[in-house]
């Protein structure tokens, strides 16, 4: 089976950084997704890592370590616009278009 | 250059009705997903369509759930005798298939909430 583990809930301050972590166990790999998803709204895609390093997108950067079956998220300069869950997927081996997901990180941004 | 919609947006039905829920992938898109989502879980995975077949149908729960893509565009997933434990929110996904850049990356609709009572 495939089993992906990421933090609930996290808080941070308006300005700040805050670094959503996710770990994967999977029989294989074949790429992860990180998606945000507002409240009410569908989830939008933010970035996706097959290699490992960083990935730097403006404010948001995505970290993959396949060694060690790990990925983060870090969000810079923080705005309140940012609160929302933040969602990692994982390529499922068996079929290469599905889509493994997290139950979610729910960030919340205070002023 | 519209993205993914969903019809309706929102459907209240009561017990053992049946239910149609239709999604309008992106123009061009051959790829086609749905996802059942409950408050506070990820998605779950239902169905994939590649072009007019299911692909991989191993995420619908039982055989009261079928979904159907009879052009390759325009797909429906239909729910028989609904159940309570039906209540979610049903997304729709679709990508470029085969991926163009190797990211395929699944763009979501809004979503349909579905309410049993």
């Amino acid at each position: 089976g495939q089993n992906i583990d990421q933090p609930t809930e996290m808080t941070a301050t308006e300005g700040a950084i805050v670094q959503i972590n996710c770990t994967y166990q999977t029989s294989g790999f074949n790429g992860l997704f990180w998606y945000q998803q507002h409240a009410g709204e569908a989830p939008t895609f933010l970035s996706y890592n097959v290699l490992d390093g960083l990935e730097e997108k403006g404010r948001f950067s995505s970290f993959l370590s396949r060694s060690k079956g790990y990925s983060y998220l870090l969000l810079k300069e923080l705005q309140m616009k940012d609160s929302a869950s933040y969602l990692c997927a994982v390529r499922d081996v068996a079929n290469n278009r599905k889509l493994i997901w997290g139950l979610g990180t729910s960030l919340a941004v205070n002023p | 250059g519209a993205g993914v919609s969903q019809t309706p947006s929102n459907k209240v039905t009561e017990k053992g009705k049946y239910v149609e829920l239709r999604c309008d992938p992106i123009s061009g898109h051959t790829a086609l997903y749905w996802y059942r989502q409950s408050l506070g879980q990820g998605p779950e995975f239902l169905i994939y369509f590649q072009g007019t077949g299911a692909a991989d149908d191993s995420g619908l729960p039982n055989d009261r759930f079928f979904a159907v893509r009879p052009e390759g565009s325009v797909s429906t997933l239909k729910i028989q005798r609904t159940e309570r434990g039906d209540s979610a929110v049903y997304l729709c996904a679709s990508s470029l298939d085969p991926p163009s850049s190797g990211q395929e990356t699944q763009y979501f609709g809004p979503g349909t909430r579905l309410l049993v009572l």
